[in-house]
């Protein structure tokens, strides 16, 4: 199994442009998340599903779209990217509610 | 509302010391508790989780934790630090649907 998978590793954007972190999972795993993570900050959780179809807004989903077509995989959307929204992103997925979550390696973007 | 505390934002311990690590949480019910480890560039890795039963928990790579219900706590402990340890590491608490993390403490070990 490859776990939790994620492209691109890295990314830097200009202000304004649009573009999509990839994540999938191998693990037929019903629940999915995006984090952010900046320092000091932690984890903030941005969107989450708990199956395909399915997808709910977190602490912070503010100029972030996501979509869940296939259990498999999990895109996050940034639609106008902001110098604010440079950070360390995480996709996790797990069994269940009641279950550890499994992270992927991560993408680093920078929004000049 | 749920939250998690690491109240130490920054420890620095010997190679060989004892550690602990403090994590307090806010929930109405008993919540599943989770320790992970984050090294510099890296995800995150499960060290060890609580859901039910023992309240001391023993994960990977010789941690252990503890859960204490009148505390509202479940703090990280190994007996000995190796130098290899030195890492980020998240409390996190998992409620329904969500998990909430802590801010995270950062350790050091000096040689």
């Amino acid at each position: 199994n490859a776990g939790v998978t994620q492209t691109p590793k890295f990314q830097v954007l200009k202000t304004g442009q649009s573009m999509t972190l990839q994540c999938a999972q191998d693990m037929n795993h019903e629940y999915m998340s995006w984090y952010r993570q900046d320092p000091g900050m932690g984890l903030r959780l941005i969107h989450y599903s708990v199956g395909a179809g399915i997808t709910d807004q977190g602490e912070v989903p503010n100029g972030y779209n996501v979509s869940r077509s296939t259990t498999e995989d999990f895109p996050l959307r940034l639609l106008s990217a902001a110098p604010s929204q440079t950070s360390v992103y995480f996709c996790a997925s797990r069994r269940d509610r009641g279950h550890e979550q499994y992270f992927g390696p991560g993408t680093r973007l920078t929004v000049t | 509302a749920q939250s998690v505390t690491q109240p130490d934002i920054h420890i620095t311990v010997s190679e060989g010391a004892s550690l602990e690590l403090r994590c307090n949480y806010s929930y109405g019910a008993t919540p599943y508790l989770f320790w992970y480890v984050q090294s510099p560039g890296q995800g995150l890795q499960l060290l060890l989780k609580y859901f039910s039963g023992d309240t001391l928990v023993q994960g990977i790579k010789g941690f252990e934790a503890e859960f204490k219900r009148s505390q509202s706590s479940f703090n990280l402990r190994k007996p000995s630090v190796h130098w290899s340890d030195a890492a980020e590491y998240f409390c996190a608490v998992g409620t329904g649907n969500q998990f909430y993390f802590g801010t995270g403490t950062s350790l050091t070990v000096i040689p």
